[in-house]
């Protein structure tokens, strides 16, 4: 159970095109999703907080007209990468939290988008 | 803030080699410690966790143990296997509830 899939896995395409990448929670309902930016040989970092119905929270420095977050149901959620640039290319993964009281419960993560901008 | 500082890779052993993965955090409080798995173009697994001090994790003959003292949360395993090759990352997740990596570790197992 608690499965995430994200698609797409892989995607190529030219500088100043935008990107969606989706999020589901396959088999649970997740009011809250996250999307975290993996770079080269170093971790993840949190970009942003997505609560179903609201708004997303951006961390610091993440610039939310580039990076759109929408999370419309309580399956997905989405990633769009508006007028992506070379430096936008990298390894974006989703997770989802699994319902439940407060904000101890696990998340489950997606197997990641690997995103190379020409 | 919080922060996770992991051990350099990357780390290349003999299989049925013993394991041990250094990792030490900073936060306030008392921070939930968790070790992922990332297996190559996959996403993350949680591996296994430790929720206060003492707390000793363990899953697929991994095992942390919680140690408040150094704050640390090291991941070790007496004897590694080819499929254990992967990347793993150190996590805690703090007052916030938001969880915060360290920058990984890549462990290639040859046989």
């Amino acid at each position: 159970g608690a499965v995430v899939s994200q698609h797409p896995s892989r995607v190529i395409c030219k500088s100043g095109t935008s990107v969606k990448i989706e999020c589901r929670s396959l088999d649970f309902q997740a009011t809250t999703m996250f999307w975290y930016r993996q770079f080269p040989k170093q971790s993840l970092m949190l970009m942003a907080t997505s609560n179903e119905g609201s708004k997303a929270t951006y961390e610091q420095g993440v610039e939310k007209d580039k990076f759109l977050i929408n999370h419309a149901s309580l399956t997905l959620s989405t990633l769009t990468v508006t007028s992506a640039h070379p430096e936008d290319s990298s390894f974006y993964i989703c997770s989802a939290r699994t319902p439940g009281q407060g904000d101890n419960q696990p998340q489950h993560f997606g197997d990641g988008t690997r995103l190379s901008i020409l | 803030g919080n922060s996770v500082t992991q051990m350099e890779g990357p780390v290349t052993l003999s299989e049925e080699a013993f394991l041990t993965i250094n990792c030490t955090y900073t936060a306030t409080g008392y921070p939930s410690l968790f070790w992922y798995v990332q297996y190559p173009g996959e996403g993350l697994q949680l591996l296994l966790k430790a929720t206060k001090a003492d707390d000793k994790g363990s899953n697929k003959g991994f095992e942390a143990t919680y140690r408040k003292e150094t704050t640390s949360f090291h991941l070790e395993k007496g004897s590694v296997q080819v499929s254990d090759s992967a990347v793993y990352f150190c996590a805690l997740k703090g007052s916030a509830r938001q969880l915060t990596f360290g920058s990984g570790t890549q462990l290639t197992v040859l046989p």
